[in-house]
């Protein structure tokens, strides 16, 4: 079966510049994350979707960052004004709701680069 | 709040030797998961193995294995006859059963197999 899609896989822009990732996660796989791997730490999860609705953001920058998962399958995330700390890969993972461990299958990435 | 901490930024070992790495972690539910990903260069996370905290026997995936002690709130992963591919980024990862369902990720070790 296809594997979680992400593009970009690489952007580079400028501070204050807007961005955008898309995510299209495995078929029939109900949940998607959204994580933020900065260089040298381990991904830290930004926000999670059950189907269309939004189960934990509590560690979304609301003030410039947003995510959205029209119709429960695609998802964007959207980085408007950007700062430089937002330098990171941004992984999506998606995971079938209900299965025994509900394991995360990840995308390969969108490596962001702020100037 | 769950906590994970991987003490080794870096190891290194000889082809077909065994390698441990390091994982502790802190929470305070009863019944949670842990995990081990392999992040190899430029390519995307993968599962290498899992445990359930109820679970006393230790979780073995061919030549990965875990040692996990509960009550020193330990988990480490044991790689024997370590090969060339086995070289990439090593995330420990807990996450609780029920509720939000994020992963949790230490630092990640830099493993490097050497021929």
């Amino acid at each position: 079966e296809a594997g979680v899609a992400q593009s970009p896989r690489y952007k580079i822009i400028e501070k204050r510049q807007s961005v955008a990732f898309w995510c299209n996660p495995i078929s029939g796989h109900a949940t998607l994350y959204w994580y933020q791997q900065i260089l040298g730490q381990g991904p830290k999860l930004l926000i999670q979707f059950q189907n269309n609705g939004v189960v934990d953001d509590s560690q979304l920058p609301k003030d410039r960052f947003s995510a959205e998962r029209l119709k429960g399958v695609d998802s964007t995330l959207k980085i408007q004004p950007a700062k430089l700390e937002d330098s990171a890969v941004y992984l999506c993972a998606s995971s079938f709701y209900g299965s025994a461990y509900n394991e995360q299958f990840f995308g390969p990435g969108t490596r962001l680069t702020v100037l | 709040a769950q906590t994970v901490t991987q003490s080794q930024p870096e190891m290194s070992v000889q082809e077909a030797e065994t390698v441990t790495l390091s994982c502790t972690y802190d929470t305070s539910e009863n019944n949670y998961y842990l995990f081990w990903y392999k992040q190899p260069p430029s390519r995307q996370m993968i599962l290498v193995i899992r445990q359930e905290a109820y679970k006393q026997q230790n979780a073995t995936e061919n030549r990965f294995s875990v040692n996990f002690q509960k009550a020193a709130k330990s988990f480490s992963l044991k790689i024997s006859d370590s090969q060339l591919g086995d070289t990439a980024m090593y995330f420990c990862a807990s996450r609780s059963e029920g509720g939000s369902e994020k992963l949790v990720f230490g630092k990640g070790t830099k493993l490097t197999v050497n021929p």
